[in-house]
């Protein structure tokens, strides 16, 4: 079977770093990636990982321990436009090219 | 640059009616998937394809049905709507290649009364 697991929802400061935890357990590994939604809105990509470590682009960063099935999503200096949900997804590996969610996990930045 | 394009953008269904709903993407992506979404919740995968004339199961299949005849296009047909399969449905694609993301449509919110 697959799992995805993350948190519901969380609060944060304008200004201030959080990070988003998501731990999976897939039948085949080809990638994990994090997207941005915005209620109402398509996901949009964030982020993608494959190999061990941490990946930055500008005020986001993505990490991922593909032997403890685990990455989290970094972001910092929060803006109130960062409030949306953040999906993190697995693409399971082989032949299989489909791409599992987690369930989301709704970020509210607050002034 | 019109990306992954899905018609209707709302539709409502009475329980028992069929309808398709359409997808097209002009990147020349190999996979193509659908997935949906209920309220509050995350993606769930519902059929997905990794290339013309072939196509598998998702996560949550049932009550649907896909094809694929070419690459653009990947319709997603609801036989007997059922008040269950109320939700917004994304259709998405990528290339094969590992490290490439998904691109979404801008979905389909359909109602089953």
């Amino acid at each position: 079977g697959q799992n995805i697991d993350q948190p519901t929802e969380m609060t944060a400061t304008e200004g201030a770093i959080v990070q988003i935890n998501c731990t999976y357990q897939t039948s085949g590994f080809n990638g994990l990636f994090w997207y941005q939604q915005h209620a109402g809105e398509a996901p949009t990509f964030l982020s993608y990982n494959v190999l061990d470590g941490l990946e930055e682009k500008g005020r986001f960063s993505s990490f991922l321990s593909r032997s403890k099935g685990y990455s989290y999503l970094l972001l910092k200096e929060l803006q109130m436009k960062d409030s949306a949900s953040y999906l993190c997804a697995v693409r399971r590996g082989g032949s299989q090219g489909n791409l599992i969610f987690g369930k989301g996990t709704k970020l509210s930045v607050k002034p | 640059n019109a990306g992954v394009t899905q018609t209707p953008k709302f539709r409502i269904l009475k329980i028992g009616q069929s309808m398709t709903l359409q997808c097209t993407q002009d990147m020349n992506h190999n996979y193509m998937y659908w997935y949906r979404q209920d309220p509050g919740m995350g993606l769930k995968l519902i059929y997905y394809s990794v290339g013309a004339g072939i196509t598998d199961k998702g996560e949550v299949p049932n009550g649907y049905n896909v094809s694929r005849s070419t690459t653009e296009d990947f319709p997603l047909r609801l036989e007997l709507a059922a008040p269950s399969q109320t939700s917004v449905y994304f259709c998405a694609s990528s290339y094969r290649d590992r490290g490439t993301e998904a691109f979404f449509g801008q979905g389909t919110r359909l109602t089953v009364v």
